[in-house]
């Protein structure tokens, strides 16, 4: 089954200690992206990923890492989380299919930061 | 920055209304999709709308791609209390290329009671 596996689906942790949130596809998808969904903000884009070894800033990167060095996976790393980090986190992939690109999305992780 | 404003950000009906969606820009897009997200779970994708004026239709959703891309607007006939979710609207920025950068409208919830 195609899918985005994200793990874990909720965490909490304190402020200042490091987390990964990992990110895996199936789909062989050169494309893979973060985002953020807060409540009346709707989705915004954290990093995303051209294809291995390529990672760019999206809207709101301050504060996270990324790293791609194989196609299918691409984790999230906060270093040193702060309570603003407390957010529903996406993470999607897709096939670059010019105007037509479709996003696969995983199921979120719910991370609170205490 | 390019901002996609939906309205209304809530909306609760009763089965077998009608209701519709609006999805704004001053920006103009290369496409624009919608999206559809239940509790707990990522987005699902709907549908993608490329042409100025194109109207599609999804059984009892119909959407429509204003005339100069720069606004969408979703339609739903005789709603179901399986319609009930968040609805988010996601523009591709003109040019062609997304990369899996969408901008994201801050949602629709629909809640259709029974």
């Amino acid at each position: 089954e195609a899918q985005v596996t994200q793990n874990p689906r909720y965490l909490i942790t304190v402020t200042g200690k490091k987390l990964t949130v990992t990110c895996s596809q199936n789909m062989n998808h050169e494309y893979m992206s973060w985002y953020r969904q807060d409540p009346g903000l709707g989705l915004r884009q954290i990093y995303y990923s051209m294809n291995v070894e390529v990672t760019d800033k999206g809207d709101v990167p301050e504060g996270y890492k990324v790293s791609r060095k194989e196609k299918r996976n691409f984790p999230l790393i906060l270093e040193s989380p702060s309570p603003n980090q407390t957010s529903l986190y996406f993470c999607a992939s897709s096939t670059y299919q010019g105007i037509n690109e479709k996003l696969f999305f995983g199921s979120g992780t719910q991370l609170s930061v205490l | 920055t390019q901002l996609l404003e939906q309205s209304p950000q809530f909306l609760s009906i009763q089965e077998g209304e009608n209701l519709t969606v609006y999805c704004n820009s001053s920006s103009v897009f290369s496409s624009l999709q919608w999206y559809r997200q239940e509790p707990g779970e990522g987005p699902v994708l709907l549908v993608t709308v490329v042409t100025g004026g194109e109207v599609k239709k999804l059984k009892r959703l119909t959407f429509q791609f204003g005339d100069a891309r720069k606004d969408s607007s979703l339609h739903i006939t005789a709603a179901q209390p399986g319609d009930t979710g968040l609805y988010l609207c996601a523009g591709a920025n003109a040019g062609g290329t997304s990369y899996g950068k969408l901008t994201f409208g801050q949602g629709t919830i629909l809640t259709v009671h029974p």
